[in-house]
Formats: structure tokens, C-alpha cells, sequence
């Protein structure tokens, strides 16, 4: 199994609309857990951390699931400039951080 | 102290040349990591540093890498002996503590022709 595995996508999702995606991990003994973005050729920024009571972040929502190993991402009301690659990261063994493929997102106008 | 600062940002070699990269981290970060990305795939762990303590390395990382943190503050990547599959952005990130995420800088893309 994959340490992270997320759908690569692409999510079309036009303007406006509410937009979730997930990612399973595969290391149970993970204790920090982030969500990060990723515009074209640019480097990953970190978009939230995810704590175990969910967390939100205006129209960003994170959620995790420590016993199904999965984190999950809701964006509401979506914006042009949400498009992007969106890199659910778990941290690994001495906090190394693992990265899946990412989720690639494109807000239609 | 703005960020994670990488040196250079692009840089394109001759096959069989060697290449060196520099990462500067955020100051009051010790640890530091290195990681190489590809189009279409996310970021791969190459190695990291706690301070001056080199304590993991990649299987990725052949014996033509090599990283140093001298002092335990900058970073170096050296490849040796380039070869086309080398070509990727190779970024740094650094953290003080695995709940406080990373700061990545921007990245050093490397063309091997």
C-alpha cells in the first residue's frame, strides 16, 4: 500500500461551487497531518494543518479520521485562484513528510 | 529572515557535469530537508538534516548525491556526473517541529542536456 494515496483528478468544478476531496495513508503512527498547495512549477505551500477535532479556515474545512486513516479537504464557495495541485501530507517517521501525487483542481469559470 | 532561500533557481548542465545546489532555511529552523519533484508526481524525500546530522537518505539518493549542512545552518546538494534523468526542480524545506509544517523555498530547476 501506498504511504499516500490520493485521486490525481482532475476535479473540473465550475465557480462557486463546493469542492471535497480525500487522501488515505498507510502509516498509522502519523501524528501531524497538513494539507498543502501547489500552483504550476512553483513550490508546495502549506494551505492547514488538520487536527483531530477538524479544523477550519474560512471557506476551507480539513477533517481527519485517525481510525480509517483518511483526511479529507472541503472548499466552499470555490474561486478561480483555489486551482491548483492540493498535496495531502502525513508526517512519517521522524516527522519526515510523505507526499502523495496531489489532486489536481481547476475552477471553471 | 523571509523564508527558505534556494540558490540558484534554474540551472542547466551538460551531461556528465557536476552541479551543486545551496538551500539557506529559515534561522531558528534545525532541521532541513531536501526532496525532488518531477512533472506530475509530488515531491520525493531525497535526505535530511537535524542541525549538522545528516540522519536519513533516500534509496533515490545514488552515489552521485551528496548533501552537507557544514555548520547546521545552509545547505548543500552536489550531483556529480549528471545524467538526463537527473533533470527535475530539487526543493528544500525546513521546520522546527513536525506540527508546525514545512516552509519549502522555490526551488532549483535543473535541466540535464
Amino acid at each position: 500500500r501506498k504511504e499516500v494515496e490520493q485521486d490525481p483528478g482532475p476535479f473540473n468544478v465550475p465557480e462557486g461551487a463546493t469542492v471535497a476531496f480525500n487522501c488515505t495513508y498507510s502509516n498509522s503512527a502519523s501524528q501531524s497531518f497538513f494539507w498543502y498547495r501547489q500552483d504550476c512549477r512553483k513550490e508546495p505551500k502549506l494551505l492547514m494543518s488538520v487536527y483531530s477535532s477538524g479544523n477550519e479556515d474560512g471557506r476551507f474545512t480539513a477533517q481527519l479520521n485517525r481510525a480509517s486513516q483518511y483526511i479529507s479537504l472541503l472548499i466552499r464557495d470555490s474561486k478561480l485562484s483555489d486551482s491548483a495541485t492540493y498535496l495531502c501530507v502525513p508526517s512519517g517517521r521522524d516527522d519526515k513528510i510523505i507526499f502523495g501525487k496531489g489532486t489536481r483542481l481547476h475552477i471553471l469559470p | 529572515d523571509t523564508g527558505v532561500s534556494q540558490d540558484p533557481r534554474h540551472k542547466i548542465t551538460k551531461r556528465g557535469q557536476n552541479v551543486t545546489f545551496r538551500c539557506d532555511p529559515i534561522s531558528e529552523h534545525n532541521r532541513l530537508y531536501w526532496y525532488r519533484q518531477t512533472l506530475g508526481q509530488g515531491p520525493e524525500f531525497l535526505t535530511y538534516f537535524q542541525n549538522e546530522a545528516q540522519l536519513e537518505k533516500s534509496r533515490l539518493l545514488s552515489d552521485r548525491f551528496s548533501a552537507e549542512r557544514p555548520k547546521g545552518s545552509f545547505s548543500t546538494l552536489e550531483i556529480q556526473r549528471t545524467e538526463q534523468g537527473d533533470s527535475a526542480m530539487y526543493l528544500c524545506a525546513s521546520t522546527y517541529g513536525s506540527q508546525s509544517g514545512y516552509t519549502f523555498g522555490s526551488g532549483t530547476r535543473l535541466t540535464v542536456v
